[in-house]
């Protein structure tokens, strides 16, 4: 079955610095990728969207300078937390729909990463 | 955005009994999936089931949705300990002839907790 990867799965950084996290579809093409973060014990909440070729769409609430995503193939979307700060620690989540065999219509299933814990110092 | 609500938050169980989680949203949709997630860990697709289907069976799950009351429940059969773990419920409003473009939106979980 298809597979999305996540890269690194785990990150400590100290705060002021940037973090960039790598969500790849292994074995099909997304045009779209998607964003979630999870703090503990709580809900996944969707972030943006990330769109092949074009600017990532945002989450009210969420800042899009704070949070860079660069989806440059149709396999790789990056998520860079800038200037990352304590309460940006989290579980970072992507996950992509496969676009269906044969066609342009994507599937019903959403392939979820394994994620990525970013603790800020 | 958060979809709806699960209910109840958490739940503690006795082995070999059943579970069942609640879960309610807002929107019209597509289909409901529900997923599980261990402590820390990733997701686990369990079931999906469409805005046309009213049951769906899954080995010891059995899922329902009433999209007249916007509402679908999990019941997991005959519990194990190994069921321990948060259940999310999810829903796609991806509508027919669409790109891959909208997002799952997620309920707030069910936390299970089943003791042998």
């Amino acid at each position: 079955g298809a597979v999305v990867s996540q890269h690194p799965s785990r990150v400590i950084c100290k705060s002021g610095t940037s973090v960039k996290i790598e969500c790849r579809s292994l074995d099909f093409q997304a045009t779209t990728m998607f964003w979630y973060r999870q703090f503990p014990k709580k809900s996944l909440m969707l972030m943006a969207t990330s769109n092949e070729g074009s600017k990532a769409t945002y989450e009210q609430g969420v800042e899009k300078d704070k949070f860079l995503i660069n989806h440059a193939s149709l396999t790789l979307s990056t998520l860079t937390v800038t200037s990352a700060h304590p309460e940006d620690s989290s579980f970072y989540i992507c996950s992509a729909r496969d676009l269906g065999p044969g066609s342009k219509m994507p599937s019903e299933t959403q392939y979820f990463g394994p994620g990525t814990r970013l603790l800020v110092l | 955005s958060q979809q709806g609500e699960e209910d109840p938050q958490a739940l503690s169980i006795q082995e070999g009994e059943n579970a069942t989680m609640n879960c309610s949203y807002k929107t019209s949709i597509n289909n409901l999936q529900w997923y599980r997630q261990n402590s820390g860990r990733g997701l686990v697709h369990l079931i999906l089931i469409r805005s046309n289907e009213r049951e769906k069976h899954s080995g010891r799950l059995r899922v329902t949705l009433d999209t007249s009351k916007k509402s679908s429940s999990l019941l997991i059969t005959a519990s194990r300990a190994a069921d321990t773990a948060s259940y999310f419920c999810a829903t796609d409003g991806l509508p027919y002839a669409n790109q891959a473009g909208t997002a799952l939106i997620f309920g707030k979980g069910t936390t299970l907790s089943v003791s042998s």
